[in-house]
């Protein structure tokens, strides 16, 4: 148990669907980042949030749109997704979104787009 | 971008043995981290490496931040079924703040 939780742990959408991932951590912290993970790829860092400003975002496509209503929770909406979007979608946390700050994952959702 | 290279990308060894990994960079890092993901989990940190040379251990886990800023090691020695997983490496470099990962070490013990 890490102090950050995600839900679901699972879904599984159709392309035309809307979803949304829900982060929370429970450390204080106050950067929350969102990753996606492929099979054989190494983490891609998506956004970033840091005192819930919007900080980083990697070139991410449109259909994905995060939200952090407070520095405790981070929502991840998706509409109109790819089968290839499906990954493992991992939420961190930090105390500070710089200098190499520890991050700390939750769970992951594990999402498949058919 | 800043680039880590880490390997093995894979390793299968014997319960007891000791096993070694590396990640090393296109450029120089501030930070190194290590973490291990089991399946179905997200990552969970290791050790944390900040300056050049610096050896930490963790229980049976040794890292060590490379003298040349562009390397880190980690050591698991008399391995056990439960260090199987996915290791990966995370370092900070001065292009930017965030964090660069690798593309992980899977270690499969055999009993």
């Amino acid at each position: 148990e890490t102090g950050v939780t995600q839900t679901p742990r699972h879904l599984v959408m159709g392309m035309t669907n809307k979803k949304s991932l829900k982060c929370e951590q429970h450390l204080g912290h106050n950067a929350m980042y969102w990753y996606k993970q492929s099979a054989k790829k190494p983490l891609e860092l998506m956004f970033v949030y840091s005192l819930e400003e919007r900080v980083e975002n990697n070139s991410v496509p449109s259909r994905f749109s995060p939200e952090c209503p407070n520095s405790s929770h981070l929502f991840l909406h998706l509409h109109t997704l790819q089968p290839e979007d499906s990954a493992l979608y991992l939420c961190a946390s930090s105390q500070g979104s710089g200098g190499g700050n520890e991050q700390f994952f939750g769970p992951g959702t594990r999402l498949t787009v058919l | 971008g800043q680039q880590l290279n880490q390997s093995p990308q894979s390793m299968f060894i014997q319960e007891g043995e000791d096993v070694s990994m590396n990640c090393t960079s296109s450029s120089i890092f501030n930070t190194w981290l290590w973490y291990k993901q089991d399946p179905g989990e997200g990552p969970v940190l290791l050790i944390a490496l900040y300056k050049a040379g610096e050896l930490t251990s963790n229980g049976r886990l040794t890292a060590q931040f490379g003298i040349t800023r562009k390397d880190s090691f980690l050591n698991i020695s008399a391995s056990i079924p439960s260090d199987v997983g996915i290791y990966f490496c995370a370092g900070r470099g001065n292009a930017g703040n965030m964090l660069t990962f690798g593309g992980g070490t899977r270690l499969m013990v055999k009993p």
